[in-house]
């Protein structure tokens, strides 16, 4: 099983429509990190959380919420999907390097 | 001016050959960088992390770091057609790594 896991892995989601993106890690780091990738843009920070309860804004949090629900587990939230949201999803956790999910390939139409 | 600046590519080199990539970087109090290698829809893998000035080596990759010139490089020698992919260069600062957009190289067989 992988360290660091994303459910799901890919989704199809309407415009409007509210949509959860999950995470949860074994590695037992403290630190974890939602990026958004898009072609040519590399990987963009949405939020990132130290534990329960210290949740921080990255460069792009407009449109994205996130729950630290336990120290393994963060999810990020779409309130209200649009199309310019379709992206490459990545949760990391940091134990020196940065440990990366598998990714959540998200299609707004 | 963004963090960490990587020419995008691609970078073509023929089998056997010694690739090199190259990344800048803005803030001169940069301590912790990494080079990670993505394949095409998946997730970011570390090849390598650097700290101090000078060369790494770790069989085919070496990295090298010029803190006063504020560059990292990477040079992939014997390079293999299955080193094509996407290689990004990040730093770890303010709590946060940072990402280039990548270098896609292309290793020609």
């Amino acid at each position: 099983d992988a360290d660091v896991t994303q459910t799901p892995r890919n989704r199809i989601t309407k415009t409007g429509k509210r949509i959860m993106l999950e995470c949860s890690q074994t590695k037992g780091h403290d630190r974890m990190y939602w990026y958004r990738q898009d072609p040519g843009l590399g990987l963009r920070l949405i939020y990132y959380s130290f534990d329960v309860k210290d949740i921080n804004k990255g460069e792009i949090s407009d449109g994205y919420s996130v729950s630290r629900q336990a120290q393994a587990k963060f999810s990020l939230s779409l309130e209200s999907a649009i199309p310019n949201q379709t992206a490459l999803y990545f949760c990391a956790t940091r134990g020196g390097e940065a440990f990366f999910g598998q990714g959540t390939r998200l299609t707004v139409v | 001016q963004k963090e960490v600046e990587q020419n995008s590519g691609p970078l073509s080199v023929p089998e056997g050959a010694i690739a090199s990539l190259n990344c800048t970087y803005s803030d001169r109090g940069s301590q912790s960088f990494f080079w990670y290698r993505q394949y095409s829809g998946k997730s970011p893998e570390l090849i390598m992390f650097i700290y101090s000035n000078g060369d790494k080596e770790d069989g085919r990759f070496t990295a090298q770091l010029n803190k006063a010139s504020q560059y990292v490089s990477l040079l992939i020698r014997d390079s293999q057609p299955s080193d094509s992919a996407t290689y990004l260069c990040a730093l770890y600062n303010f709590n946060k790594f940072y990402f280039g957009s990548g270098t896609k190289l292309n290793v020609k067989p």
